[in-house]
């Protein structure tokens, strides 16, 4: 059973580009939950998918963000118009049920803006 | 708003020490509380679940133990070994935003020296 998995790995982008960030969660796991590290702070939850449904987006920045968790294939993270403060790792976790705090993270999207 | 702080930062001890890694947090009300590993350009791997009633768990090595009242958490190695160099990072949740939107610190880097 693989585990969750993100690609790509590392992404460089320049400034005013946008990032895509995929993420394809454990079989059989429907929740999905994206996280972002910024250097050195701890990471901080952005948004909360089900199949096809965004649940809670409290942590995502109100612009260039979104993220779609399609009926179909993996779940997005899109970043319009990237700025250098948008450099992070961004980690994906997915769940196979709701609120049981047993989440399985990824490796993690490093993302570099230039 | 909920602030986890983890102390030290970092931690390097000769092997076979055992060792505590602290970390606390501002608003007691938590759901649960988790210890996670990350090794560098990894992903997170759960270590240890304390639900808000309990006062403990164990794994191995690995004791952690939860003061809600007093907003802090101890998580306890026994015996360390090289392998277990790594960030140790403590998250909570709420139970107004759920078990699994968790609220992290920013790590302790702990180093063991063979």
């Amino acid at each position: 059973n693989a585990g969750v998995m993100q690609n790509p790995r590392h992404l460089v982008r320049r400034r005013g580009q946008e990032a895509r960030l995929r993420c394809s969660p454990m079989k059989g796991h429907s929740h999905v939950y994206w996280y972002r590290q910024l250097p050195e702070e701890g990471l901080k939850f952005m948004v909360y998918l089900q199949k096809e449904n965004i649940i809670d987006e409290s942590g995502m920045p109100k612009e260039r963000f979104s993220a779609e968790f399609p009926k179909e294939g993996p779940s997005i993270l899109r970043i319009q118009q990237v700025v250098r403060g948008d450099s992070a790792a961004y980690f994906c976790a997915s769940s196979p049920r709701r609120n049981t705090g047993e989440l399985f993270f990824g490796e993690g999207s490093r993302l570099t803006v230039l | 708003k909920q602030e986890v702080t983890q102390i030290p930062a970092a931690l390097s001890v000769p092997e076979g020490e055992n060792l505590v890694l602290n970390c606390s947090f501002t608003d007691s009300a938590i759901y649960n509380l988790q210890w996670f590993r990350q090794d560098p350009g990894k992903g997170l791997t759960s270590l240890l679940l304390i639900q808000s009633s309990q006062r403990e768990q164990t794994s191995g090595r690995l004791n952690a133990s939860l003061d809600k009242s007093s907003g802090r958490s101890t998580l306890y190695i026994a015996a360390s070994q090289p392998g277990d160099s790594a960030t140790y990072l403590c998250a909570v949740s709420m139970a107004q935003t759920g078990a699994n939107n968790l609220f992290f610190g920013t790590g302790t880097r702990l180093t063991v020296i063979p």
